[in-house]
């Protein structure tokens, strides 16, 4: 089965608005990293973390591995923010991540 | 900047045929990955690599082949490629340490087996 469930699956926001994703793992992860993959289809890391919190402008995104999740909060979105956001995961090793299905977010004028 | 670079961008061939998908990073990282992503699936790992002269088996590796002469490059090779094997293939690197293993992701190659 799936090691990384993401959720939702879609999501629309009004320009100025924002919202939380989530992934939820099905087994201990030590680390995760969160991507936008944009309209060219070029996948942007936005965030490594292997414990607590990190923020980067509007985003922000908060790992707890011992309850086993990960969000990204997105607030005051664009325009630019529509695409789809992956979060991947890794287990031991820190090498292989494993990879949600995605949220697809479009950002509403 | 991180840089991957991945060629060809896109590739028609025809099934059993060979087919060899590159991948060249200057990062000087250790770790190089491929991966494939279809539609429903997310990305899902083919074959990964620690540094030159390694491959290891990802989560789907049936059918594909790695290579990896140097550490810059990585190669994926489809030795008699399957219309199941369309899909849009991304190649990565990372650091490969403990406390930061960012992925890099290149641009994508779309290969079609007709």
């Amino acid at each position: 089965g799936d090691q990384v469930e993401q959720s939702p699956s879609a999501l629309s926001l009004h320009e100025g608005t924002g919202s939380a994703l989530r992934c939820n793992f099905t087994t201990t992860m030590r680390a995760v990293q969160w991507f936008q993959q944009n309209s060219r289809g070029s996948l942007i890391n936005l965030f490594y973390l292997a414990s607590g919190t990190k923020e980067n402008g509007r985003l922000k995104s908060t790992f707890n591995s011992k309850e086993s999740y990960s969000t990204l909060h997105i607030r005051d979105a664009q325009l630019e923010d529509s695409g789809t956001y992956f979060c991947a995961a890794a287990n031991t090793g820190y090498q292989n991540f494993y990879f949600g299905k995605g949220t697809s977010l479009t950002v509403i004028p | 900047e991180a840089a991957v670079t991945q060629s060809p961008r896109n590739k028609v061939a025809v099934t059993g045929g060979k087919v060899t998908l590159s991948c060249n990073q200057t990062n000087n990282h250790n770790n190089m990955y491929w991966y494939r992503q279809d539609t429903g699936h997310g990305l899902r790992l083919i074959h990964y690599s620690y540094g030159a002269g390694s491959t290891e088996k990802g989560d789907i590796p049936d059918g594909y082949k790695a290579s990896r002469p140097s550490q810059e490059n990585f190669s994926l090779i489809l030795e008699l490629a399957t219309p199941s094997q369309t899909s849009v293939y991304f190649c990565a690197s990372g650091e490969g340490t403990a406390s930061q293993n960012t992925l890099y992701f290149g641009a994508g190659t779309r290969l079609s087996v007709l």
